[in-house]
């Protein structure tokens, strides 16, 4: 249990659906993320949050839309997605720390195992 | 953020110390190094990280060479539950989006 969760744990949509992943962290942190994990493939961060801020985009297609309410809670938006989008969805959260400092470790939650019909 | 190398899998049997080795020839001096690893179908998990001096906690050792150019990540006594995959990071200290870039890996096995 690392206090990071993430909900739902497996999810099966057709191409036509809209879905959301949501992640919820309890560890008071300032910083949460999205990762995508395809078979075979290395991790890939999607998003990052920081202070509810959007602070990178990795060239993720619109069909991923991401939204930070608060500092605890990160959802992941999916609508007309294909059937490569299928993965393992990772979200994490760290304590961002003050210029100079060596990052904190992130933790992540268990994931969604995403597939795409 | 530098890259890093990795051998694809290793070997250990249970009890002995897993060496997992990593190189980061081109890493400058405020980038740190950090391991973490990922146990099938579950994410990924924080090890240890550090910057130049040799570093110890309750899950593994981190010996950094002089140069910085390479590191080993030591688990003194492997056990099964530590059958995973295993990323060595570099990263700048204190940008904004402390994003980690993950290679491939090592595939760690531990065998009885």
């Amino acid at each position: 249990e690392t206090g990071v969760t993430q909900t739902p744990r497996h999810l099966v949509m057709g191409m036509t659906n809209k879905k959301s992943l949501k992640c919820e962290q309890h560890l008071g942190h300032n910083a949460m993320y999205w990762y995508k994990q395809s078979a075979k493939k290395p991790l890939e961060l999607m998003f990052v949050y920081s202070l509810e801020e959007r602070v990178e985009n990795n060239s993720v297609p619109s069909r991923f839309s991401p939204e930070c309410p608060n500092s605890s809670h990160l959802f992941l938006h999916l609508h007309t997605l294909q059937p490569e989008d299928s993965a393992l969805y990772l979200c994490a959260s760290s304590q961002e720390p003050v210029s100079g400092s060596p990052y904190n470790e992130q933790f992540f939650g268990p994931g969604t195992r995403l597939t795409v019909l | 953020d530098a890259k890093t190398t990795q051998p694809p899998s290793m070997d250990c049997a249970e009890g002995r110390a897993a060496n997992l080795p990593c190189n980061h020839s081109t890493i400058s001096g405020n980038e740190y190094v950090y391991w973490y690893r990922q146990i099938h179908s579950q994410g990924p998990q924080y090890i240890i990280h550090g910057l130049k001096n040799n570093e110890t906690n309750e899950m593994a050792s981190l010996i950094i060479t002089e140069d910085r150019k390479s590191s080993t990540l030591i688990l003194p006594h492997a056990t099964l539950r530590d059958t995973a995959v295993y990323y060595c990071i570099v990263r700048v200290a204190g940008n904004q989006g402390g994003k980690l870039i993950f290679g491939q890996g090592t595939e760690l096995s531990v065998k009885p």
